[in-house]
């Protein structure tokens, strides 16, 4: 089975902050992957697809990068409405595996 | 606009069948995607369960094969998931969802707490 691990598993940060949350999967997912936002007491909310697709609706502070093993998401400029947890997810394989989880928290 | 809702028991027992159903409106499920079931422990990660096409081809996580089962029913536009054999472990929030490789349409979610 492949495995995602993110870094870091919480990251304290600013409003105004540039941050980075990294994805490494076990083995090349080529750009099969995906990032989401969660917040207390609520579903999941995708953010990004394929890599670097942005989801419709979601703010363009928010961008992935990256393929193979290593990905990134990246929040150029943080609002109060971004502080949640995020997770990557792999979709090459059939068992559609996710991250552990990064807590973005003031 | 289409929206997602699970609905089911709060509480099962162990040992017992957890059984929930998801209702789907603003879009019928023989229309593409596949769609998913998703689950969460309280303060824990995600999990994905099973997906289903409205064809009838299924995808179950391979942790949770032998005790799933997921199906549809097109008339009713819903999707159905059964486990059995419940334990404490399988509390979780519950989720449905849309699947195109990744999970693009959420339900809010349901807490399933299996406790005798």
């Amino acid at each position: 089975d492949i495995q995602l691990t993110q870094s870091p598993s919480t990251l304290s940060a600013s409003v105004g902050d540039r941050v980075t949350i990294t994805c490494r999967a076990s083995e090349s997912i080529v750009t099969w992957l995906a990032w989401y936002q969660q917040k207390p007491g609520r579903a999941p909310k995708l953010l990004i697809y394929r890599a670097s697709t942005l989801e419709t609706g979601v703010p363009s502070r928010f961008s992935g990068s990256g393929s193979g093993t290593e990905f990134t998401l990246t929040i150029s400029s943080l609002q109060p409405d971004d502080f949640a947890t995020y997770y990557c997810q792999e979709f090459k394989t059939y068992s559609y595996t996710f991250g552990q989880g990064t807590k973005l928290e003031i | 606009q289409m929206q997602l809702q699970e609905s089911g028991p709060g509480l099962v027992k162990p040992s017992e069948t957890l059984s929930l159903k998801c209702s789907v409106s603003g879009y019928s499920i023989t229309d593409g995607y596949f769609w998913a079931w998703i689950r969460q422990p309280p303060g824990k990660g995600l999990e994905w369960i099973a997906s289903i096409y409205h064809s009838g081809t299924t995808y179950y996580n391979p942790s949770l094969r032998s005790r799933v089962s997921i199906s549809v029913d097109t008339s009713k536009n819903q999707i159905f998931l059964k486990l059995n054999s419940v334990t404490a472990p399988d509390t979780a929030f519950y989720y449905c969802a849309t699947q195109g490789g990744h999970f693009g349409t959420w339900g809010r979610g349901i807490l399933v707490t299996v406790s005798s």
